[in-house]
């Protein structure tokens, strides 16, 4: 099973460029989460998506854009990349809010 | 906003020995609080979750206490192994879908 399949792994980018990542579950899974992990601050929630078509801010919202066409994929967009971006980004999904999450190996991006 | 702290930040101990992590929030109106574990350079791996309503869950060698009135929540990992080594991270989830981590506790259990 691949559960939560993130692309690309790794990335660098220059300031001002856009890219973005992408999020893919093969569990039927209702509820996505993009988050970002940074040294000393724990796991940050970015945006999240309760079903297909939906997606909702987190705490970290700015700066990122989503979208949930599809109710496997959940895409995460930087317009505009900026070097505070530079992070390890991580994906999520679960059934349900209170069942546990599945997480995804992470996307390391860099923004020189 | 929700706080959740976890203390102590790092911890070394001898193959065999109990221990307990702890995790502490500042909200107490949670869903449910997770615990999770996550290998360098990999992602999280769900370990158990305990509901508002409940008190502990157990998986194995692990069980997870929540005691919701104080904000805080213990995972004990009993007869500790080598191969426990790793970083353990708590999260609770608000009403709103919204999770916040703790930044975790840095296991090594030494041979």
């Amino acid at each position: 099973n691949a559960g939560v399949t993130q692309t690309p792994k790794f990335r660098v980018l220059k300031t001002g460029q856009s890219m973005t990542l992408l999020c893919a579950q093969d569990m039927n899974h209702e509820y996505m989460y993009w988050y970002r992990q940074d040294p000393g601050m724990g796991l940050r929630l970015i945006h999240y998506s309760v079903g297909e078509g939906t997606t909702a801010k987190g705490e970290v919202p700015d700066g990122y854009n989503v979208s949930r066409l599809k109710k496997q994929n959940f895409l995460l967009g930087l317009e505009s990349a900026a070097p505070s971006q530079t992070s390890v980004y991580f994906c999520a999904s679960t059934p349900a809010g209170f069942q546990p999450q599945h997480f995804g190996d992470g996307t390391r991006l860099s923004i020189l | 906003k929700q706080e959740v702290t976890q203390i102590p930040a790092a911890l070394s101990v001898p193959e065999g020995e109990n221990l307990v992590l702890n995790c502490s929030f500042t909200d107490s109106a949670i869903y449910n609080l997770q615990w999770f574990r996550q290998d360098p350079g990999k992602g999280l791996t769900s370990l158990l979750l305990i509901q508002s309503s409940q008190r502990e869950q157990t998986s194995g060698r692990l069980n997870a206490s929540l005691d919701k009135s104080s904000g805080r929540s213990t995972l004990y990992i009993a007869a500790s192994q080598p191969g426990d080594s790793a970083t353990y991270l708590c999260a609770v989830m608000n009403t709103g879908n919204q999770f916040y981590f703790g930044t975790g506790t840095s296991l090594t259990v030494i041979p």
